[in-house]
């Protein structure tokens, strides 16, 4: 099976960073993702690592550490719109299915 | 949006009852996936399909049953609904384009609600 964990509820004030982060433990690797979802709204992609180390892109990053069955997203500059939960999600074999953690919901304050 | 559609977008039904949901897609992919969501629990895989009549079980396949006869479209059935079924139920692809990536899109959501 699939175990995938991320902390249930983040909060943080506007203008600062927030770090979330993932451990897994899947039978296989093909990728790990993450995805925003906004409340009432369907999930959206936001990033996507196969090997090991950083993608930036804007003002979101994401890490990944592949022997440590590790990942962060990173959430810099922090914004109001930025309050919603925050999926990780990791894709075993090559068959395109994802196993999803249970979402770290992110509030950011003013 | 990956041309995803779902319907109904909302739905009450009285425990017993059959219920379909529609997920219409409109760029020809190949993969699509139901899950539910629920509190607690994230996003959880009930079936998927690789093709026209081709579906596998996900992880929350008990009560659930699926059909594709045509690539647009993908069916969920609850043959008869308890209302431990009551959740949100989202339709998605994977979007095959040629690179690695292949990320999954998802469509609007249908909330169920059974009493």
């Amino acid at each position: 099976g699939q175990n995938i964990d991320q902390p249930t509820e983040m909060t943080a004030t506007e203008g600062a960073i927030v770090q979330i982060n993932c451990t897994y433990q899947t039978s296989g690797f093909n990728g790990l993702f993450w995805y925003q979802q906004h409340a009432g709204e369907a999930p959206t992609f936001l990033s996507y690592n196969v090997l090991d180390g950083l993608e930036e892109k804007g003002r979101f990053s994401s890490f990944l550490s592949r022997s440590k069955g590790y990942s962060y997203l990173l959430l810099k500059e922090l914004q109001m719109k930025d309050s919603a939960s925050y999926l990780c999600a990791v894709r075993a074999v090559a068959d395109y299915k994802l196993s999803f953690g249970a979402g770290t919901t992110v509030t950011v304050r003013a | 949006d990956a041309g995803i559609t779902q319907s109904p977008r909302h739905k009450v039904t009285e425990t017993g009852t059959p219920v379909t949901l529609r997920c219409h897609q409109t760029e020809n992919h190949r993969y699509m996936y139901w899950y539910r969501q629920d509190p607690g629990h994230g996003l959880r895989l009930i079936h998927y399909s690789y093709g026209v009549k081709d579906t596998d079980k996900g992880e929350v396949s008990d009560g659930y049953s699926v059909s594709r006869s045509k690539t647009e479209d993908f069916l969920l059935t609850l043959e008869s609904a308890t209302s431990s079924q009551t959740s949100v139920y989202f339709c998605a692809i994977t979007s095959e384009r040629g690179g690695r990536v292949n990320e999954q899109f998802f469509g609007p959501g249908t909330r169920l609600t059974v009493l």
